[in-house]
């Protein structure tokens, strides 16, 4: 198993720019989130999805949007980047309410 | 929401030495996780611990449910352990784990 994987793993963008942060998972997991960390602080919780077709926001939504029409694919989209948006993001799934496994994180730069 | 406080927030060990994580949480919760993120970046999941104790190898989780805090443990530290711990916790199977502020660990050869 790949577990779950992110792509890219670093981008850079400027400001007013979109793009969409890649997630995918191998374990057949009904539970997929996405998390940014900030210097400092702990992981906060952006969009989480319990099933395909289903998603709900969690605790800092706002300039971000998500689908989830497979199991396997939970992507993140910025809709137009702000300097905010700087973060590292990290894709997380798992089954049931145990364990949790994180993908490697991609590094985002908005200018 | 439910709050989560760790400490300390900085820790710096000599290789060998034994430590003691906090986590406090300001409500009743059904999930409680600990994670270890590397100098890498990498987050790897070191315990499921809701209530009880656990170990694993060097590691090792308690967690007291009706008191509301979780303590971890780590023994004869190494320069592997290094990085920060979290810990994380869910209220009532909504699927949203509240992360604290981590305890940057530091273990010195």
């Amino acid at each position: 198993n790949a577990g779950v994987t992110q792509t890219p793993k670093f981008q850079v963008l400027k400001t007013g720019q979109s793009m969409t942060l890649q997630c995918a998972q191998d374990m057949n997991h009904e539970y997929m989130s996405w998390y940014r960390q900030d210097p400092g602080m702990g992981l906060r919780l952006i969009h989480y999805s319990v099933g395909a077709g289903i998603t709900d926001q969690g605790e800092v939504p706002n300039g971000y949007n998500v689908s989830r029409s497979t199991t396997e694919d939970f992507p993140l989209r910025l809709l137009s980047a702000a300097p905010s948006q700087t973060s590292v993001y990290f894709c997380a799934s798992r089954t049931g309410g145990l364990t949790q496994y994180f993908g490697p994180g991609t590094r985002l730069l908005v200018l | 929401g439910i709050q989560v406080e760790q400490s300390p927030p900085d820790l710096i060990l000599q290789e060998g030495a034994n430590s003691t994580l906090r986590c406090n949480f300001s409500d009743s919760v059904n999930n409680l996780q600990w994670f270890h993120q590397n100098p890498w970046g990498q987050l790897i999941n070191l315990f499921y611990i809701p209530s009880g104790t656990k170990q694993n190898g060097r590691l090792s989780a308690t967690t007291v449910a009706t008191e509301r805090y979780s303590l971890l443990y780590i023994s004869s530290s190494q320069t592997t352990d290094s990085g920060v711990y979290f810990c994380a916790v869910e209220q009532g199977g909504d699927y949203k784990l509240s992360f604290g502020a981590g305890t940057t660990v530091t273990v010195r050869a």
